[in-house]
């Protein structure tokens, strides 16, 4: 089993609807989460930190779910900026695991 | 502002040639760099682990004597591409964590290499 699994997508949703995307991984002992944007040929930015209280920020929730061990981002109303490569990013003990990334295309 | 700095950010060479990309950590002491390829349509992939002072740390596949890595400052680290061909056209990208816990990578602009 993969460390970190994404759906690759592409997810296509139109301008305004609300997508979520989830991140599953196996190493129970993974200590810090994230989620990056990436635009084509540009390097991954930091979206956000993923809490498992759940963190807001805008139009973007992020959620950690130690149990069932996975993340999980929700953009609500999405634009047409959007449209990028989201991957979630997992550390731990110096160790740095990537998801595949999710792509997403939001569409007028 | 920029935490990472990345350069060049694009770099077209002929084969047989070699490439150095630097990657400068401008906010902040960095003992430990990564450097990541991707490939079109495809992920990020960890290529080594720059260590200050010390040998980088390759992972499975990534030939050390092909890809050199020198972090001889705490805000420096260089990849050199060595006699490069067109199967190492690629994207390059440096990043760094700053500090320890939760802290998240930051990411160089990245170093898009054609050879031809």
């Amino acid at each position: 089993r993969k460390e970190v699994e994404q759906d690759p997508g592409p997810f296509n949703v139109p301008e305004g609807a609300t997508v979520a995307f989830n991140c599953t991984y196996s190493n129970s002992a993974s200590q810090s989460f994230f989620w990056y944007r990436q635009d084509c040929r540009k390097e991954p930015k930091l979206l956000m930190s993923v809490y498992s209280s759940g963190n807001e920020d805008g139009r973007f929730t992020a959620q950690l779910n130690r149990a069932s061990q996975y993340i999980s981002l929700l953009i609500r109303d999405s634009k047409l900026s959007d449209s990028a490569t989201y991957l979630c990013v997992l550390t731990g003990f110096q160790k740095l695991v990537f998801g595949t990334g999710t792509r997403l295309l939001v569409s007028p | 502002g920029a935490v990472v700095s990345q350069h060049p950010s694009w770099v077209i060479c002929k084969s047989g040639t070699s490439v150095k990309i630097e990657c400068r950590s401008l906010d902040f002491q960095a003992t430990t760099m990564f450097w990541y390829r991707q490939f079109p349509k495809q992920s990020l992939m960890l290529m080594a682990t720059s260590n200050e002072g010390s040998k980088a740390t390759y992972e499975q596949g990534v030939e050390k004597d092909k890809f050199l890595i020198n972090h001889a400052s705490l805000t420096l680290s260089t990849l050199t591409v060595t006699s490069a061909h067109p199967e190492d056209s690629s994207f390059y990208i440096c990043s760094v964590k700053p500090g320890q816990g939760n802290s998240p990578l930051h990411f160089g602009n990245g170093t898009r290499l054609t050879v031809t």
